[in-house]
């Protein structure tokens, strides 16, 4: 899996749109984003992933360069239950999708009152 | 919505101990996956199964095993429990796709073991 690296901290106003970025300059072709997010104490949750297009949830969007080099999360709206840490990582499935995930260090995002 | 569930959310163990830490999944998904979480260390893969009865160690898989009699189970086993096992453990499920396209993993709330 691609190398990523993403801020160590951010903060954000409550109500505000959060903007996460991650750089990933060695993406191949065929490697998706994901991004999840891990509240204290519990475990990962899956946000969007994308592969060259720009998506959309009821979580998040996901906005990537046009050569796929970086991309941003955006939280539209943050609220207090969005402070976590958010990973984003770069990978390509293989052998069904049974391979591991690896997490970096991801950025705290902590949204203040 | 996926709903992935752990025996125990906290668990306190005596060195030497036989532990069980039990995961459900209630997606039918075909593969599951155990992994520990460290500070300083991220979330390391221990075992993973692709099929029932199927196990397929992954990065850290020494001091534990794995069971998947059912579709729907995973155990995690520790057979003599040791201080340095002490760590939160997470259990995951996601669909078997393709190879080459995308898949998400769901996680369970996570198991915070303690061995003592």
């Amino acid at each position: 899996d691609a190398k990523t690296t993403q801020p160590t901290s951010m903060d954000c106003a409550e109500g505000r749109a959060a903007n996460l970025p991650c750089n990933h300059s060695t993406i191949s072709g065929n490697e998706y984003v994901y991004w999840y997010r891990q509240i204290h104490s519990q475990g990962p949750q899956y946000i969007i992933h994308g592969l060259k297009n720009n998506e959309t949830n009821e979580m998040a969007s996901l906005i990537i360069t046009e050569d796929r080099k970086s991309s941003t999360l955006i939280l539209p709206h943050a609220t207090l239950r969005d402070t976590a840490v958010y990973y984003c990582i770069v990978r390509v499935v293989t052998g069904g999708g049974a391979d591991g995930l690896t997490f970096g260090k991801g950025t705290h995002l902590i949204i203040q009152p | 919505d996926v709903k992935v569930t752990q025996s125990s959310r906290y668990l306190v163990k005596r060195t030497g101990e036989k532990v069980f830490l039990e995961c459900v999944q209630d997606m039918d998904h075909e593969n599951m996956f155990w992994y520990r979480q460290d500070p300083g260390l991220g979330l390391r893969l221990i075992y993973f199964s692709y099929d029932v009865k199927m196990k397929e160690k992954g990065d850290i898989p020494e001091g534990y095993s794995v069971s998947r009699e059912k579709k729907e189970r995973f155990s995690l086993i520790l057979e003599s429990a040791s201080t340095n096992q002490t760590s939160m453990y997470l259990c995951a499920s996601s669909h078997h796709v393709g190879s080459r396209s995308y898949n998400e993993q769901f996680f369970g709330p996570g198991t915070r073991l303690t061995v003592l």
